[in-house]
């Protein structure tokens, strides 16, 4: 059981947009502590897709964007394109273990 | 540009130990922390720990607190994390990670991984 919930997977058409959720406490998210995306390709090692709530590094499309309120975070995805399908993951920090936490993980479909 | 390079894919018995290394370049390797994450099949990605490449210390996830240890040595730019009393259930991809800062979670750069598989 992860401490940042996420749905399992959401879907969408190419070309449509789609939100993904990361719902934590008042010891992670909420304790204001900054939430960061991962993209993982199918077989890959996970690559960041968002920094600091809502930052894109260099090379990431602005199709893609991150937010932050209270005790959770969303990451948004418009103008879906099938190589967009992977597995996307929020990822924070958590005062009560005393550690870094990942959220389970949410598979995205291109329809 | 930052890269992480890791050692080859290992094959462990059960009650063996495991030393995974991440040889860090591109970037000056005490200024960041490096983080170790794991991923069994089919699940979900999972921090294991950490140390800070500049003065050594290190935190560590309470599930692995007592059977991980990670380590560096900064004149060969590298981090190591070593798993001890092995179970199938630690079948799985280990990445390290550089920290954006010398923080516990800001993960940035990840290696490729490195497949550890316990089996009898």
């Amino acid at each position: 059981q992860s401490v940042l919930t996420q749905p399992p997977s959401v879907s969408g058409a190419p070309g449509q947009r789609v939100t993904i959720s990361c719902t934590g406490s008042s010891s992670n998210i909420g304790a204001d502590y900054d939430v960061h995306w991962y993209q993982q390709l199918p077989g890959a090692a996970p690559t960041l897709l968002i920094y600091l709530n809502n930052n894109r590094p260099s090379g990431v499309p602005d199709r893609f964007s991150g937010s932050k309120s209270g005790t959770s975070a969303s990451l948004a995805i418009t103008g879906l394109q099938a190589e967009d399908e992977a597995d996307y993951y929020c990822q924070s920090y958590d005062s009560s273990l005393s550690g870094a936490v990942f959220g389970g993980g949410t598979k995205l479909t291109v329809l | 540009q930052v890269q992480l390079v890791q050692s080859g894919a290992e094959v462990k018995r059960p009650g063996a130990s495991v030393k995974v290394s991440c040889e860090a370049s591109g970037y000056t390797f005490i200024s960041n922390t490096v983080h170790w994450v794991r991923q069994a099949p089919g699940q979900r990605l999972e921090w294991m720990g950490g140390i800070n490449a500049g003065n050594g210390d290190t935190k560590y996830s309470q599930k692995f607190q007592g059977r991980v240890t990670i380590t560096r040595d900064t004149s060969a730019s590298t981090a190591y994390m070593e798993l001890s009393s092995l179970r199938s259930e630690d079948t799985a991809v280990y990445y390290c990670v550089r920290d954006i800062f010398s923080s516990w979670y800001h993960m940035d750069v990840w290696g490729k991984g490195t497949t550890v598989t316990v089996s009898s």
